[in-house]
């Protein structure tokens, strides 16, 4: 199984401030995903980072406020830009690996945003 | 991705078989049924995941009809510990492609 490593673990930033959260893998993937988690509710797939090109982004998520940067197989950034209160949220790095195509999670970063 | 829908939440006691169903009337061919836990300040982790018929392993059961519209996931003699999120989710085919979490069952278990 995969070993995600995510940094910070917890912040608190301020208002109009941006954060940069690593995500380090221990073996190469094609792809790699960032979720957010906000409290109590589900997860909600921001957008996968393709080495190589592009990040694609979901619906309500756009590369001015996530800029997302995958610059090797195994390492990816993604960074919350200008943020506000209702970015305070709990980011999740993961990826896909195994016979079984399992997600594999990092502990998460849990952003409180003033 | 075809819609899951599941309970929102659940009660049960320990020593108990807990049954969690999903429902996914839109299911497509290549999709495969996949079922994951999350504990409080974790990421969720991959429980099982079937196509069709039974699926057993040492955590849990998958139960999957014929036609596919609907599947669950049976957790034999639960502890306080199984206390958590449980996500119904759909993988598709042998593809690594995104997969999209639903509100998912808050199951909790009590002494």
């Amino acid at each position: 199984s995969a070993v995600i490593s995510q940094k910070p673990s917890r912040d608190i930033c301020q208002r109009g401030t941006s954060l940069t959260i690593q995500c380090q893998v221990d073996s190469q993937v094609t792809m790699m995903f960032w979720y957010r988690q906000q409290p109590g509710q589900s997860l909600t797939l921001i957008a996968t980072a393709n080495q190589g090109s592009e990040a694609t982004y979901e619906s309500g998520f756009v590369i001015d406020k996530f800029p997302i940067s995958r610059p090797n197989l195994t390492f990816s950034t993604l960074t919350v830009s200008n943020m506000s209160p209702e970015d305070s949220s709990i980011y999740l790095c993961s990826v896909i690996q195994g016979a079984g195509g399992e997600l594999f999670f990092g502990e998460g970063s849990r952003l409180t945003v003033l | 991705l075809a819609k899951t829908t599941q309970p929102i939440s659940m009660d049960s006691y320990e020593g108990q078989e807990v049954n969690i169903t999903c429902s996914h009337n839109n299911i497509a061919t290549n999709d495969y049924i996949t079922w994951y836990q999350q504990f409080p300040s974790q990421g969720p982790r991959f429980i099982i995941q079937g196509y069709k018929t039974k699926v057993t392993n040492e955590v849990a059961s998958l139960f999957i009809p014929a036609d596919r519209k609907s599947s669950t996931l049976s957790l034999p003699r639960v502890s306080l510990s199984d206390t958590a999120v449980y996500y119904c989710l759909f993988k598709r085919g042998n593809r690594d492609d995104k997969i999209i979490f639903g509100k998912g069952t808050r199951l909790h278990i009590l002494p």
